[in-house]
């Protein structure tokens, strides 16, 4: 069975440039989920979909950062602009139903803003 | 608030040892799940071991287990047998409607 993916694996851009990230769930994975990971800390949740349904995107900077699944299976997450604060690892992660269910991640896109 | 914390920034232990990852965990909810996942370097996060709240007995997988409290919010990870693949950042989570992690042990084994 394929694992999450995700592209890029690596993005470098500089500080008010706009970027996108794209994620492909567990073929049959209803519930997807967007995580940021700064550097020393663990990964914190930004939105979860069930199916191309938005359910918590109460951590997602509305200001800056949109997210789509449009046909409830990819999805991708923009930021524009970016900030310096950005920096951070992206991670996909995605699970068969939502609620205590087991999330499995992507390998992540590493971001840096300049 | 619902809080992990994971008191070990770093641990480091001998190939074929056996090394105990500590992991404390705040909830009002009564019914969650607990997790360990191993993050590699410059590699993706794997699930190590899932346990339910409601169940008594400790998991086990392999060479992995914990030993959970839950009147203590208390869910440790042991790894017997250390290999160099062992060699990781390992995060504690839980959930009840979200997926909450602590900050990460790295944990460094050595030949």
């Amino acid at each position: 069975e394929a694992g999450v993916a995700q592209s890029p694996r690596y993005k470098i851009i500089e500080k008010r440039q706009s970027v996108a990230f794209w994620c492909n769930p567990i073929s049959g994975h209803a519930t997807l989920y967007w995580y940021q990971q700064i550097l020393g800390q663990g990964p914190k949740l930004l939105i979860q979909f069930q199916n191309n349904g938005v359910v918590d995107d109460s951590q997602l900077p509305k200001d800056r950062f949109s997210a789509e699944r449009l046909k409830g299976v990819d999805s991708t997450l923009k930021i524009q602009p970016a900030k310096l604060e950005d920096s951070a690892v992206y991670l996909c992660a995605s699970s068969h139903d939502p609620g205590m269910e087991t999330q499995y991640f992507g390998p992540g896109t590493r971001l840096l803003v300049l | 608030a619902q809080t992990v914390t994971q008191s070990q920034p770093e641990m480091s232990v001998q190939e074929a040892e056996t090394v105990t990852l500590s992991c404390t965990y705040d909830t009002s909810e009564n019914n969650y799940y607990l997790f360990w996942y191993k993050q590699p370097p410059s590699r993706q996060m794997i699930l190590v071991i899932r346990q339910e709240a409601y169940k008594q007995q400790n998991a086990t997988e392999n060479r992995f287990s914990v030993n959970f409290q839950k009147a203590a919010k208390s869910f440790s990870l042991k790894i017997s047998d250390s290999q160099l693949g062992d060699t990781a950042m390992y995060f504690c989570a839980f959930i009840t409607d979200k997926l909450i992690f602590g900050t990460g042990t790295r944990l460094q084994v050595f030949p």
